[in-house]
């Protein structure tokens, strides 16, 4: 059974670029999460999704973050225009929340790089 | 500019001997909590949880234990290996919220 994926697995782009990352949830799941991990701040909650609605996107940092679900298994975080302290790794988590317990499971990332 | 990072603790341990990583959490009304561990280059990987209606729970080769009268949680592992060298988070659920907080977490380093 697939995990989380995530694409791409890393990306270099200038700054002023729009970015977009991808994420498949592991079927049958029903919440995601994306997180951004830097060695300054560690893992911090950008936005979540339950049932594909946005349901706390208190973490997402301004306005140039968007993050979106089209489907129940498809989302993007989108980044425009892209700064140089964007910089970080970026993952996504899928959940299915099952008698109070809520475990996620996190992709294998996505390494932005903005110079 | 002087890079301050987060300093995260460290604990080195000799092959084959237990590790015992330990968490303070803050929620008093947290009643879930997740150890999670993650590789260099890899995203966090599920290891175990445990429920605030337990105090201790096993895995293969890892235990959990919570304290809530000192909100406390520490995950122990035994006959520790070098695949376990990572860093390892600690995350609490607290009610009808989804979201986890995690802990900033512990670098664990296995000597051989």
């Amino acid at each position: 059974d697939a995990g989380v994926i995530q694409s791409p697995r890393h990306e270099v782009t200038e700054m002023g670029q729009e970015v977009t990352l991808r994420c498949k949830l592991i079927s049958g799941h029903n919440s995601l999460f994306w997180y951004r991990q830097t060695m300054m701040r560690g893992l911090e909650l950008l936005i979540y999704f339950n049932n594909n609605v946005p349901i706390d996107d208190s973490g997402m940092p301004e306005d140039r973050f968007s993050a979106k679900m089209p489907n129940a298994s498809f989302s993007t975080l989108k980044i425009q225009p892209s700064e140089p302290r964007d910089s970080a790794v970026y993952f996504c988590a899928s959940s299915r929340p099952v008698g109070g317990t809520d475990t996620q499971y996190f992709g294998p990332g996505t390494r932005l790089t903005v110079l | 500019g002087e890079n301050v990072g987060l300093h995260l603790p460290t604990l080195s341990v000799q092959e084959g001997d237990n590790s015992i990583i330990n968490c303070a959490y803050s929620n008093s009304a947290s009643d879930y909590f997740i150890w999670y561990k993650q590789e260099s280059g890899k995203g966090p990987q599920f290891i175990i949880d445990i429920r605030s209606n337990m105090d201790k729970r096993q895995g293969q080769r890892v235990t959990v234990l919570l304290n809530k009268t000192v909100k406390h949680l520490s995950l122990q592992i035994a006959a520790t290996q070098p695949g376990d060298s990572a860093v390892y988070f600690c995350a609490e659920n607290s009610g009808s919220a989804r979201q986890l907080t995690f802990g900033s977490g512990t670098q664990l380093t296995v000597l051989p």
